[in-house]
């Protein structure tokens, strides 16, 4: 049982780039939720997903899009990334709304961008 | 602006002494969760408070939900190394919003 596991640990993009971040769970949580966290201001919803084939813009979901496929996998884009992108990402999931049960993390996702 | 304010942002104390974390918002919410993250990983989750006046003890630590619930605080005794890291505070409930929101954290450092 890995939880909730994140790919690539780390990555340097040139601005324009793009990427796509990829988290997995193995819990069967129907919520999954992507953030970024910066110094000094905590953790911030891009966007989350209440269920396989859903999604939902969070409080800073411009300059990112995401995919719910399929149940377990939940993935992060960056179409152009931006140096105001840098920042380390996390992915969460949670069996039913995060208000509700605990939201279990991964290890988080280092990028930079120059 | 945020919603729930952390305080103090950074604290440095010495092994032994006891501390308190404050999670403050004019914003009532349904519940409020405390969480710990160490460097590198993901946020680990301590605690839920669900009722307005709530006390919830984890070993030395003490969770307490204020009677409007707008506001949480964090109490540590004894503190000890292994307590160093980053608290965060998250509330739930938000009118419109269907997730978690958090605040910007309390980075403890203890020294041994």
């Amino acid at each position: 049982n890995a939880g909730v596991t994140q790919t690539p640990k780390f990555r340097v993009l040139k601005t324009g780039q793009s990427m796509t971040l990829l988290c997995a769970q193995d819990m069967n949580h129907e919520y999954m939720y992507w953030y970024r966290q910066d110094p000094g201001m905590g953790l911030r919803l891009i966007h989350y997903s209440v269920g396989e084939g859903t999604t939902a813009k969070g409080e800073v979901p411009d300059g990112y899009n995401v995919s719910r496929l399929k149940k377990q996998n939940f993935l992060l884009g960056l179409e152009s990334a931006a140096p105001s992108q840098t920042s380390v990402y996390f992915c969460a999931s949670s069996y039913a709304p995060g208000w509700a049960y605990e939201q279990y993390f991964g290890p988080g996702t280092r990028l930079t961008v120059t | 602006t945020q919603l729930l304010e952390q305080s103090p942002q950074f604290l440095s104390i010495q092994e032994g002494e006891n501390l308190t974390v404050y999670c403050n918002s004019s914003s009532v919410f349904s519940s409020l969760q405390w969480y710990r993250q160490e460097p590198g990983e993901g946020p680990v989750l301590l605690v839920t408070v669900v009722t307005g006046g709530e006390v919830k003890k984890l070993k030395r630590l003490t969770f307490q939900f204020g009677d409007a619930r707008k506001d949480s605080s964090l109490h540590i005794t004894a503190a000890q190394p292994g307590d160093t890291g980053l608290y965060l505070c998250a509330g739930a409930g938000v009118t419109g919003r269907r997730a978690l929101t958090f605040g910007s954290g309390t980075r403890l450092q203890v020294q041994p």
